[in-house]
């Protein structure tokens, strides 16, 4: 079946800028996830939603970052006001429930370029 | 808190040699753990992981990992290495309790397999 898909592929936006990426989950998975992968900062946590609820927001890092998910499927991870920082790729990963037991699917992510 | 540290940022090898890539971690509770492989334009994919029983796991490609305990360590293994197994691994943990499966990443070991 299709996997996670993520659009766009690729971003390229300016400075002060604001962008929307987007998630389409494992149909049936309830749980989803946002990784952000940059350099020298590796692969880190960002949020996760059961169902449409983000019961964990620590990884969010700072006030420009929001989230949401609506009908338990599709997510928008929202930055506001872009800065250069903001670039790296952003993966979302979906897993049937939150269980430890239950897979991370990775979708392809977006690579976000801040100029 | 968990937190994961790979040792080796890039680890070069010729085609059917060896090779081990680190994996340590720290957690005051315990934790499930697991190596992620990520192909060159591709996206992250699950290798193995460890959730109770056996220490030791393998993939189906011939990697194996050992789960030690008593050293806080997770090293990925593979006797004879070919050139499709170039790709950048991680190693990652999460917390066994916490109610969700929050991964927790290394920075990554660039397996570079040469002919």
């Amino acid at each position: 079946g299709a996997g996670v898909s993520q659009s766009p592929s690729n971003k390229v936006t300016e400075k002060g800028k604001d962008v929307e990426l987007r998630c389409d989950p494992i149909s049936g998975h309830t749980a989803l996830y946002w990784y952000r992968q940059s350099l020298g900062q590796g692969l880190e946590f960002l949020i996760y939603f059961q169902g449409n609820s983000a019961p964990d927001k620590s990884g969010l890092p700072s006030d420009r970052f929001s989230a949401e998910r609506t009908g338990g499927s599709v997510s928008t991870l929202t930055i506001q006001r872009t800065q250069q920082e903001d670039s790296a790729v952003y993966l979302c990963a979906s897993s049937l429930e939150t269980s430890a037991y239950n897979e991370q699917f990775f979708g392809p992510g977006t690579r976000l370029t801040v100029l | 808190a968990q937190s994961v540290t790979q040792l080796d940022s890039q680890v070069p090898v010729f085609e059917e040699a060896p090779v081990e890539l680190r994996c340590n971690y720290s957690s005051s509770v315990s934790v499930y753990l697991f190596w992620y492989v990520q192909y060159p334009n591709q996206g992250l994919q699950l290798l193995l992981k460890y959730l109770s029983g056996s220490t030791l796991v393998e993939s189906i490609n011939g990697f194996e990992a050992e789960f030690n305990k008593s050293q806080t360590s997770f090293h990925l293994r593979k006797p004879s290495v070919h050139i499709s197994d170039t790709a950048e691994y991680f190693c990652a943990v999460t917390a066994i309790s916490g109610g969700y499966n929050k991964l927790i990443f290394g920075a990554g070991t660039r397996l570079a397999v040469h002919p």
